[in-house]
């Protein structure tokens, strides 16, 4: 089944304990990005990666890094967070060259940050 | 600042009749329009895309596009219940200058439709 899985679903943290969320798909898909949903602002790119070894930021990147070593994988870490990076994140995938393609998007991973 | 603005709602429609979505754009490079719908607490899922001016249609959805007007919109016929959610709309950032890719989305329209 083609999918976009992300680890964990859920996760509650502290203030500055660093964290990585997984983002794996298995379309063979080049273009992968994360978003980030809050309440009344809508869905916001964190940042995105054309390729392997080739990322990029988007919208809203302060504090957050990003990883492709692997075509399949687009980890999204999280060196020191804080309260204001409790959100419900979202990992993308398109099957174009470019994010402006169809994007799948995976099932979210909901962040607490106390 | 590529901008998508989208009434918060809640749109309230009665079961059976035709819901009427909208949205604005700020970008005249735009090229690609995407409707997504969402439940709450889960991703987002595509509904349908459009890139030429005029209507398209697939099933009770029908997108249409004004890009002299600069507006997208999405007419979902026969609502269902079913129907109730968030609904997105989203441009692609790639082809407009700054170097920037991928979608930048509205902040959504919830849909209610009642039984």
């Amino acid at each position: 089944e083609a999918q976009v899985t992300q680890n964990p679903r859920y996760l509650i943290t502290v203030t500055g304990k660093k964290l990585t969320v997984t983002c794996s798909q298995n379309m063979n898909h080049e273009y992968m990005s994360w978003y980030r949903q809050d309440p009344g602002l809508g869905l916001r790119q964190i940042y995105y990666s054309m390729n392997v070894e080739v990322t990029d930021k988007g919208d809203v990147p302060e504090g957050y890094k990003v990883s492709r070593k692997e075509k399949r994988n687009f980890p999204l870490i999280l060196e020191s967070p804080s309260p204001n990076q409790t959100s419900l994140y979202f990992c993308a995938s398109s099957d174009g060259t470019s994010g402006g393609d169809t994007q799948y998007f995976g099932p979210g991973t909901r962040l607490t940050v106390l | 600042q590529k901008e998508v603005e989208q009434n918060s709602g809640p749109l309230s429609v009665p079961e059976g009749a035709i819901a009427s979505l909208n949205c604005t754009y700020s970008d005249r490079g735009s090229q690609s329009f995407f409707w997504y719908r969402q439940y709450s607490g889960k991703s987002p899922e595509l509904i349908m895309f459009i890139y030429s001016n005029g209507d398209k249609e697939d099933g009770r959805f029908t997108a249409q596009l004004n890009k002299a007007s600069q507006y997208v919109s999405l007419l979902i016929r026969d609502s269902q219940p079913s129907d109730s959610a968030t609904y997105l709309c989203a441009l692609d950032l790639s082809y407009s200058g700054g170097g920037a890719d991928g979608l930048t989305f509205g902040k959504g329209t919830h849909l209610i439709i009642q039984p």
